[in-house]
């Protein structure tokens, strides 16, 4: 059964800093990983998608990378602000389940 | 933003009683599922459609039916509601699955709370 965590649970960083969102996931038989933001009380934002044979995706500040083989994918946001403060969820398909895998999600605050 | 929209929006119903929700959807795309999002748990698969009047279960799908008669629309009930149903609930869309989804973005909704009490 594929699995997908994410690490760390929750992070605080004051404005301006660069960060690290990480994800892991069981099954490296995977079609694609797709990140999401999530705000409070509202539906999933999809960020960026990687398919299974790219190593990375860029898109403004966001830069996610995709290591299929160890079952890894990171998210980085560079030069943050109060806007990015959300939760982020990293999903995958494929690996042996049906429809979307998701992670529990990163809890984001970024302090002005 | 992707074209999909759930009703309703919020729903607060009696143990027992019937339920349906209902998510519509104008970009056509093939392939439509229902998740739950509950605190510790995350998102889940419940049902989805790979096109009309073809569905499969997902991981939560006891005491859960869905039905898909038009590309548009997919509908899950719950067919006497519980209260461990509480929860949030969310429609998402894609062109494909599965080996050929591998250029394919999936778009959520807004999202349906449903309390039962």
């Amino acid at each position: 059964k594929q699995e997908v965590t994410q690490i760390p649970a929750a992070l605080s960083v004051p404005e301006g800093e660069n960060l690290v969102l990480n994800c892991s996931f069981t099954d490296s038989a995977i079609y694609n990983l797709q990140w999401f933001r999530q705000d409070p009380g509202k539906g999933l934002t999809s960020l960026l998608l990687i398919q299974s044979s790219q190593r990375e995706q860029t898109s403004g500040r966001l830069n996610a990378s995709l290591d299929k083989s160890s079952g890894r994918s990171t998210l980085y946001i560079a030069a943050s602000q109060p806007g990015d403060s959300a939760t982020y969820l990293c999903a995958v398909t494929g690996g042996g389940a049906d429809g979307l895998t998701f992670g529990k999600g990163t809890h984001l605050i970024i302090q002005p | 933003d992707a074209g999909i929209t759930q009703s309703p929006r919020h729903k607060v119903t009696e143990t027992g009683t019937p339920v349906t929700l209902r998510c519509h959807q104008t970009e056509n795309h093939r392939y439509m599922y229902w998740y739950r999002q509950d605190p510790g748990h995350g998102l889940r698969l419940i049902h989805y459609s790979y096109g009309v009047k073809d569905t499969d279960k997902g991981e939560v799908s006891d005491g859960y039916s869905v039905s898909r008669s038009k590309t548009e629309d997919f509908l899950l009930t719950l067919e006497s509601a519980t209260s461990s149903q509480t929860s949030v609930y969310f429609c998402a869309i894609s062109e494909s699955g599965g080996f050929w989804a591998q250029n394919t973005e999936a778009f959520f909704g807004q999202g349906t709370r449903l309390t039962v009490v």
